[in-house]
C-alpha cells in the first residue's frame, strides 16, 4: 500500500552481515511503529517514534538492533550483526487516518528477511 | 498477565456461513480501542474494524461486526456469508489510551470450505 513503502520486500542473506530494512510513511503523521513478526513469538513490536524521535524501545532484542528515524518520512531498522533467529517478516507501520489517539495501524507490506 | 488472549488457534467454516472469532482482553484503562486485522497469506496486514470503549453500538463493516461485550472484556470478530476470500489469519488488538503500543493476539487462522 502506498501508505507505508517498505524495502526490501525480500532479503536473504549470510549470518554475521548487517542487515537495513527501510521503510517510507506518508509524512506529516506523527508515529511510526517497528514490528517483528514470527511463528513462535507472534507480532512483536520493537521500537515506535513520535515526532522522529524513539519513545519506546523496550521490544528490540539486543544491541545487535538499532533503529533510526531522521525524518518524518524516512526509518531504518538495522540488525548488526544478523543471526539466524533474526529471521522473520518486519513491519513499518503508522497512524491510518493521521494523528496517534485511537487510529487503527496501517502496515507496510513487511520485508521478508531470511539468516542463513 | 496477556493484553489480547485469542484461544482458536484454527477454525473452519461453510462457505457462506457464519463465524465468530474468539478475542479476549485484558486492561485496566476505561479508554482504548479494540481493532481486528485481516492477514492473508500474501503477508499483508489489512485492517477490518474498530471499537472504541466508550461505543454503545457494536461496530459493523460489512459483513464485519464486532460483538462487544464490555463486562466480560471480550471482542469477538463475527464474519457473515464466509467467502473463500475470507481464508486467512484474524488478529485482535488492542490499544490503551494512556499509552501509544498496540498489542496483538496470536491470531486464528480461518479456513473457509467449499
Amino acid at each position: 500500500d502506498a501508505g507505508v513503502i517498505q524495502s526490501p520486500r525480500h532479503e536473504v542473506t549470510e549470518m554475521g552481515q548487517e542487515v537495513t530494512l527501510r521503510c517510507k510513511p506518508i509524512s506529516g503523521h506523527d508515529y511510526l511503529f517497528w514490528y517483528r513478526q514470527t511463528m513462535m513469538r507472534g507480532l512483536e513490536l520493537l521500537i515506535y517514534f513520535n515526532n522522529n524521535v524513539p519513545i519506546d524501545d523496550s521490544g528490540m532484542p539486543e544491541d545487535r538492533f538499532s533503529a533510526k528515524m531522521p525524518n518524518a518520512s524516512f526509518s531504518t531498522l538495522k540488525i548488526q550483526p544478523s543471526e539466524p533467529r533474526d529471521s522473520a517478516v518486519y513491519f513499518c507501520a503508522r497512524p491510518q487516518w493521521g494523528d496517534n489517539s485511537n487510529q487503527p495501524q496501517h502496515f507496510g507490506d513487511g520485508t521478508r528477511l531470511s539468516i542463513l | 498477565a496477556q493484553k489480547i488472549t485469542q484461544t482458536q488457534p484454527g477454525m473452519f467454516v461453510q462457505e457462506k456461513e457464519a463465524v465468530t472469532l474468539d478475542c479476549t482482553y485484558d486492561t485496566s484503562d476505561p479508554s482504548y480501542g479494540l481493532f481486528w486485522y485481516k492477514q492473508p497469506s500474501s503477508g499483508e496486514m489489512i485492517f477490518l474494524i474498530y471499537q472504541g470503549s466508550y461505543d454503545q453500538q457494536n461496530a459493523t463493516e460489512g459483513r464485519y461486526s464486532l460483538n462487544f461485550q464490555k463486562a466480560r472484556k471480550s471482542a469477538n470478530l463475527v464474519i457473515s456469508a464466509s467467502q473463500l476470500g475470507d481464508s486467512a489469519m484474524y488478529f485482535c488488538a488492542m490499544r490503551e489510551r494512556t499509552g501509544n503500543q498496540f498489542y496483538f493476539g496470536t491470531g486464528t487462522s480461518l479456513t473457509v470450505i467449499p
